[in-house]
């Protein structure tokens, strides 16, 4: 069985410019999240989806931050425009949706993004 | 509100020798608690997770964590560390519905 997929593994970019990565979750997963990771952090938690639906947006950055998940199966988180900032790894990860805080999530082997 | 402190952002062992990894937890309500573990340009694989059953939990690659209440640990153990073990350690905790907060994680060298 196919884990969680991202494109790109690695995008190098100038500030002020777009980006947008792309995950594609276990079949048959119904929840998907974004998470973001600073060098020396751990993971920490932009959005949520139940299915289509953002349940937990929070921690997104709206201002320059999108994400989308229009048919309930992968998504798209975009950062428009870039800052220096933004240099960090975005990981998505997937878990089926039915067991609540004790499920397990799986993991993407995420983007790495670095903004000159 | 949830956290996490994992005590150590690195530890080294000898190959052979016990790894011990610390990780306290702060929660209102019982918790959920995991461990996984990062491999240098990969993305967070489970190891094992606490769901309010047995306190032992047994993982994967021979790692085992126990739950304790009355300290809010949930360390992580094995044996005899091989050198295959070397990577990056995330414990995380959440319950019902919130979200999963990680710790800053420990990094596990093995010399041989």
């Amino acid at each position: 069985e196919a884990g969680v997929v991202q494109s790109p593994r690695y995008k190098i970019i100038e500030k002020k410019q777009p980006v947008a990565f792309w995950c594609n979750p276990i079949s048959g997963h119904n929840t998907l999240y974004w998470y973001l990771q600073n060098l020396g952090q751990g993971p920490e938690l932009l959005i949520r989806y139940e299915n289509e639906e953002a349940v937990d947006d929070s921690q997104l950055p709206k201002d320059r931050f999108s994400a989308e998940r229009l048919k309930g199966v992968d998504s798209t988180l975009k950062i428009q425009p870039a800052e220096l900032g933004d240099s960090a790894v975005y990981l998505c990860a997937s878990s089926l949706g039915l067991a609540g805080g004790r499920e397990t999530q799986y993991f993407g082997p995420g983007t790495r993004l670095l903004v000159l | 509100a949830q956290s996490v402190t994992q005590l150590g952002s690195h530890v080294s062992v000898s190959e052979g020798a016990l790894v011990l990894l610390r990780c306290n937890y702060s929660s209102s309500v019982p918790p959920y608690l995991f461990w996984y573990v990062q491999y240098p340009n990969q993305g967070l694989q489970l190891l094992l997770k606490y769901t309010s059953a047995a306190t032992l939990v047994k993982g994967i690659n021979g790692f085992e964590a126990e739950f304790k209440k009355s300290e809010t640990s949930f360390h992580l153990t094995k044996p005899s560390a091989h050198m295959s073990d070397a990577a990056e350690y995330f414990c995380a905790v959440n319950s019902g519905n919130t979200p999963l907060v990680f710790g800053k994680g420990t990094r596990l060298s093995v010399i041989a």
